[in-house]
């Protein structure tokens, strides 16, 4: 069955602490991994999509990389701004329409 | 403005009325999504559509109707809202190829009392 599991379910950051969010992952022949960020009372925000093992993509103080099994995604000296919960999804050849999420990380960047 | 809308962003109702919640996007993509989201369960899939008069379900259809008469426009209704109805609901739209990156509208908010 496919399935996502983010951990931690919530972190808490001092402003500049770095640190990992991870997204581990059950596909089928996986096709895209997504990462999102969702602020409160707002819909999903696209960050990154990966394909491949071994694909990293960067945006400002976002790193996120794939392996076989997981996906990591490394948070360089946070900001307050980067709080927020941080969603990761699959798709895979089960469906062209099926995306798995999971239920997020919240994150939280204390000043 | 380009991009994907929702509306209306918030909907108080009560048992048994009829809710229909709009989604409209300016990308002319195929594929188009609703979803809703709750506490402990994350995004999960309602309906989707491939292209226009094309619909499925998805994984919790249940009290739910939609329909494609547009490309742009994939509306969700609720023919006898419930209380378990209580969400907030996400559209979602994506282009053909598979793997394609979905991109969500703001949310509607429902309250069913």
């Amino acid at each position: 069955e496919d399935q996502v599991t983010q951990s931690p379910e919530a972190l808490r950051l001092q402003e500049g602490e770095s640190s990992s969010l991870n997204c581990s992952y059950t596909v089928s022949g996986l096709r895209g991994l997504f990462w999102y960020r969702q602020d409160p009372g707002k819909g999903p925000e696209f960050l990154f999509t990966l394909y491949s093992a071994g694909e990293e993509k960067e945006k400002e103080r976002l790193k996120a990389t794939l392996t076989k099994k997981e996906s990591f995604l490394h948070i360089t000296a946070p900001k307050p701004e980067d709080s927020a919960t941080y969603l990761c999804a699959v798709t895979g050849a089960s469906g062209t329409y099926k995306y798995i999420f999971g239920t997020g990380t919240r994150l939280k960047v204390l000043a | 403005d380009a991009g994907i809308t929702q509306s209306p962003r918030y909907k108080i109702t009560e048992t048994g009325r009829q809710v229909t919640l709009m989604c409209h996007q300016t990308w002319s993509h195929s594929y188009m999504f609703w979803y809703r989201q709750d506490l402990g369960h994350g995004l999960r899939l309602i309906y989707y559509s491939a292209a226009a008069d094309i619909t499925d379900k998805g994984e919790v259809p249940d009290g739910y109707v939609v329909s494609r008469s547009k490309t742009e426009n994939f509306p969700l209704t609720l023919e006898s809202a419930t209380r378990s109805q209580t969400s907030v609901y996400f559209c979602a739209s994506r282009g053909d190829s598979r793997g394609e990156t979905q991109y969500f509208g703001p949310g509607t908010r429902l309250l069913v009392l």
